[in-house]
């Protein structure tokens, strides 16, 4: 089953911002939009956004996450360390009846 | 608090079954669609199953179907993921998750070898 696309990886400054993208069609992210995770090295994904900007309660808002046509982004405003981490979009195909997800994009903050 | 408890991991030879077992509590289970999401050493995340609240419907990443079978207890607040026909590739942590993935348990390791 095809994927969403994400870069592999984006580099930006400590306080810098940051947006990644997730590149889906329109049985997918067009359709209902994309969630959003995150996931720090031997720890379980967490959720930051879903349905393209709704923010689970305790989620910083220096996650923002839109869309426009078949891609979906995450902007990170003011990074920090602690946001270096995985990053993975997700979205229901609704032609295959299956979640997708994109490869993941590692975020290094330098 | 949401708390996902999975167990039943562990090492299979190719071509044997195991069964995964994930305990919910802190929430509404009965009402909550559920997932096995999957995570191969190094690899990204692969979704491979969910299930809506009354289990009436099920579904599956082609590269299980027919050899898994997602199911769940609302009585027991468990669900389940049975595993038949191993594969190497198919060597992963398993999580489970809630919902449109807002709470997901630790994992456990399934490892498919010989």
């Amino acid at each position: 089953q095809a994927g969403l696309t994400q870069p592999p990886s984006v580099s930006k400054d400590l306080r810098q911002t940051a947006t990644l993208t997730c590149t889906g069609n329109s049985n997918n992210v067009g359709n209902q939009g994309a969630a959003w995770l995150q996931q720090h090295q031997g720890h379980p994904p967490k959720l930051l956004s879903y349905r393209n900007n709704n923010r689970p309660s305790g989620i910083s808002e220096r996650f923002s996450a839109s869309r426009s046509g078949n891609t979906a982004s995450l902007t990170i405003t003011g990074l920090q360390p602690e946001d270096e981490a995985d990053y993975y979009c997700s979205a229901w195909d609704s032609s295959l009846s299956a979640w997708v997800f994109g490869g993941g994009t590692k975020l290094t903050v330098l | 608090e949401v708390q996902l408890v999975e167990s039943g991991g562990g090492l299979v030879q190719p071509g044997g079954s195991l069964r995964l077992s994930c305990a919910a509590s802190g929430f509404t289970f009965s009402s909550s669609w559920m997932s096995w999401v999957r995570q191969a050493p190094g690899k990204g995340l692969e979704w491979v199953a969910n299930i809506k609240p009354d289990g009436s419907g099920k579904y599956y990443v082609d590269s299980v179907k027919g050899r898994f079978t997602i199911s769940r207890d609302n009585a027991k607040n468990s669900l389940y993921l049975q595993m038949n026909s191993l594969r190497a590739e198919d060597t992963a942590v398993y999580y489970c998750a809630r919902d449109l993935f807002e709470s997901w348990g630790q994992g456990t390791l399934v490892t498919v070898s010989s």
